[in-house]
């Protein structure tokens, strides 16, 4: 597939439990965001990694949120403690970096804490 | 800060007959303006963008938006529904500057497209 791809699908947690939400990026991407996405809301920017490189996190709620891209390719984000306000889909997009801006998003995952 | 209004929730419209999805934003300085299109359990997928130029900018599927400054809108276009449009539309914005921030999208609450046959 040449698409971008995230798992779980779905993930249900214990509030208090820790989560690793997985995103591979279509191949050659060097942009790579994710986004918190609430129910009937639009995607919220989280963070942008451009390779390697963390480049914005202003977007992370709260401490408890990390992501990282150690090789420049895969991108895991990891939520501590999770609190039913964590609940929702979290949105993997990447883009070429001459086209930033058109990105191409995974279909997400669904976190949902009990 | 950045922020993008999408006042329909939802846009009924009969295939065939024109369409219009209404976006307004506000950013300081020059914008960048998008729209994203998801369609049913699918990503969500990049439609068009108004960079310069031209007020007028043509996408997929044959979907235009018209950029108009005084009014600070972005409105989606099209002259003829079909039923395959029906999806959830997100207009986006960023503002034009430098900077390690300068790639976050703010996207709108999405308005909810319905092509009746």
């Amino acid at each position: 597939g040449a698409g971008v791809s995230q798992s779980p699908r779905y993930k249900v947690a214990k509030r208090g439990q820790d989560v690793a939400l997985r995103c591979d990026p279509i191949s050659g991407h060097v942009s790579l965001f994710w986004y918190q996405q609430a129910l009937g809301q639009g995607p919220e920017f989280l963070t942008y990694f451009q390779n390697e490189a963390q480049l914005d996190k202003s977007g992370l709620p709260s401490d408890r949120f990390f992501a990282e891209r150690p090789e420049g390719s895969v991108s895991t984000l990891k939520i501590q403690r999770t609190q039913q306000e964590d609940s929702a889909v979290y949105l993997c997009a990447s883009s070429l970096a001459t086209r930033v801006d058109e990105q191409f998003f995974g279909p997400g995952t669904r976190l949902t804490v009990l | 800060a950045q922020s993008v209004a999408q006042p329909e929730d939802q846009v009924n419209v009969a295939e065939g007959n024109p369409l219009t999805v209404k976006c307004t934003y506000s950013v300081s300085g020059n914008p960048y303006l998008f729209w994203y299109v998801q369609y049913p359990n699918r990503g969500l997928q990049f439609l068009l963008k108004y960079i310069t130029g031209d007020n007028l900018v043509k996408g997929s599927y044959g979907f235009e938006a018209e950029f108009n400054k005084s009014q600070t809108s972005f409105h989606l276009k099209k002259p003829s529904a079909l039923v395959s449009d029906s999806a959830l539309y997100f207009c986006a914005v960023r503002a034009l500057y430098s900077g390690a921030g300068s790639y976050q999208l703010t996207f709108g609450k999405g308005t909810k497209l319905s092509v009746i046959p």
